[in-house]
């Protein structure tokens, strides 16, 4: 299968810890997401990579997030002292530079913090 | 800025029965609209999009019309089947970096 992997699917955590997620998108898409999606509600924007380039972060990414995407391949998205209002679903999403290109997503990474 | 409105769920109805899910939706510019669907314990899947005014997504038996006069893109299936119980997501995208605004999720639920 060559769709959209995230790693871990789930991790529970205590308040204060460090974690990071691993997305792995589709092996010829250049465009890369994270979105956040808590109960109940739809996902959310968080920040965009085009190749290695970050170019947007959204206001809902705190200092304490930081995402990376080194060679313009997979990404990781770190969350430094972790606290109970973290705990949501992760998603991760690719697509190619076409402006009319439909983005494809991961299955999540379920954080539960403590 | 952007923002999608739907309906509220969830939305229970008997198989066969006729289905529309309503979504509206503030954008600047002209967005591009789509549907997204999340079957329990998978990830978020494209259903179907829509890209200018007047043009119809449709795709598994589901269809949605982009309706500018009315910033509308309501979802309707004729004849909905117990596998299509899951959430469904209004969503748009407002071009450049296809940043996606979502909605709240509509949970449907099929019963036989």
């Amino acid at each position: 299968d060559t769709g959209v992997s995230q790693d871990p699917r789930h991790k529970i955590t205590k308040r204060g810890q460090n974690v990071t997620f691993r997305c792995d998108p589709i092996s010829e898409h250049n465009r890369l997401y994270w979105y956040r999606q808590t109960l109940g509600q739809g996902p959310e924007f968080l920040t965009y990579f085009q190749n290695e380039a970050q170019l947007e972060k959204s206001r809902l990414l705190s200092d304490r997030f930081s995402a990376e995407r080194p060679k313009g391949s997979f990404s990781t998205l770190e969350i430094q002292r972790t606290e109970q209002g973290d705990s949501a679903m992760y998603l991760c999403a690719s697509s190619l530079r076409d402006s009319t290109d439909t983005q494809y997503f991961g299955p999540g990474t379920r954080l539960t913090v403590l | 800025g952007n923002s999608v409105t739907q309906m509220e769920g969830p939305v229970t109805l008997s198989e066969e029965a006729f289905l529309t899910i309503n979504c509206t939706y503030t954008a600047t510019g002209y967005p591009s609209l789509f549907w997204y669907v999340q079957y329990p314990g998978e990830g978020l899947q494209l259903l179907l999009k829509a890209t200018k005014a007047d043009d119809k997504g449709s795709n598994k038996g589901f269809e949605a019309t982009y309706r500018k006069e009315t910033t509308s893109f309501h979802l309707e299936k004729g004849s909905v089947q117990v596998s299509d119980s899951a959430v469904y997501f209004c969503a748009l995208d407002s071009g450049g970096y296809q940043k996606v605004t979502f909605g709240i999720g509509t949970k449907l639920q099929v019963i036989p």
